[in-house]
């Protein structure tokens, strides 16, 4: 199964963006890549996703290289209640069930 | 709004006895998913169901079961409990790939 790797944790300030990486290099051409967030003590919520080209809605912009072996989150200007973990997973186009989150990115906004 | 519910939001079981995690959603979904998620460890699937009295396995199936009799409602069972499923457990939803998952707010259980 595809991987992905991200750092453990990141800092910001409020009112900064916030680029959250994310390598995913053994990245299939079925595969999509989506992004969640889990606040403290809730079950994970749904940020965004994409397959090839750059994707933007209310809440953040995901970035893809053109090799898609990598993408990044773009917060675009962070705040407290964006404090959270944040998980980039791949989605097999030929099984919904088959995608595995790993450990996420722990997100902190100093005021 | 999209609602993903969870039976209970802290369980205490004892050792042996038998566990009906429930799960319900509102939104028509035909995929139903039931995680676990441990420190260090992150979301581990347990099973998953693409259809009512569908099911596949995830990636830690051992020591559960699950039930999909109508499409709303998707049942984890631990037949007989032990203490390394001390866990916080997670269902979520979602319609046909690629689609977003929409989760629950989560079962804390312990196994005394």
């Amino acid at each position: 199964d595809a991987k992905t790797t991200q750092p453990n944790s990141m800092e910001s300030n409020e009112e900064e963006p916030v680029h959250l990486p994310c390598n995913h290099s053994t990245i299939s051409g079925t595969d999509y890549i989506h992004w969640y967030r889990q606040l403290p003590s809730q079950g994970p919520e749904y940020v965004i996703h994409g397959l090839t080209s750059n994707v933007n809605n209310r809440m953040a912009s995901l970035a893809i290289a053109e090799d898609r072996k990598s993408s990044t989150l773009i917060l675009h200007r962070a705040t407290l209640r964006d404090a959270a973990v944040y998980y980039c997973i791949l989605r097999d186009n030929n099984n919904a069930g088959k995608s595995t989150f790993g450990d996420g990115t722990t997100l902190t906004v100093k005021p | 709004d999209v609602k993903v519910t969870q039976s209970s939001r802290y369980l205490v079981k004892r050792t042996g006895e038998k566990v009906f995690l429930e799960c319900v959603q509102d939104m028509d979904h035909e995929n139903m998913f039931w995680y676990r998620q441990d420190p260090g460890l992150g979301l581990r699937l347990i099973y998953f169901s693409y259809d009512v009295k569908m099911k596949e396995k995830g990636d830690i199936p051992e020591g559960y079961s699950v039930s999909r009799e109508k499409k709303e409602r998707f049942s984890l069972i631990l037949e007989s409990a032990s203490t390394n499923q001390t866990s916080m457990y997670l269902c979520a939803s979602s319609f046909e790939y690629p689609y977003e998952q929409y989760f629950g707010p989560g079962t804390r259980l312990t196994v005394t």
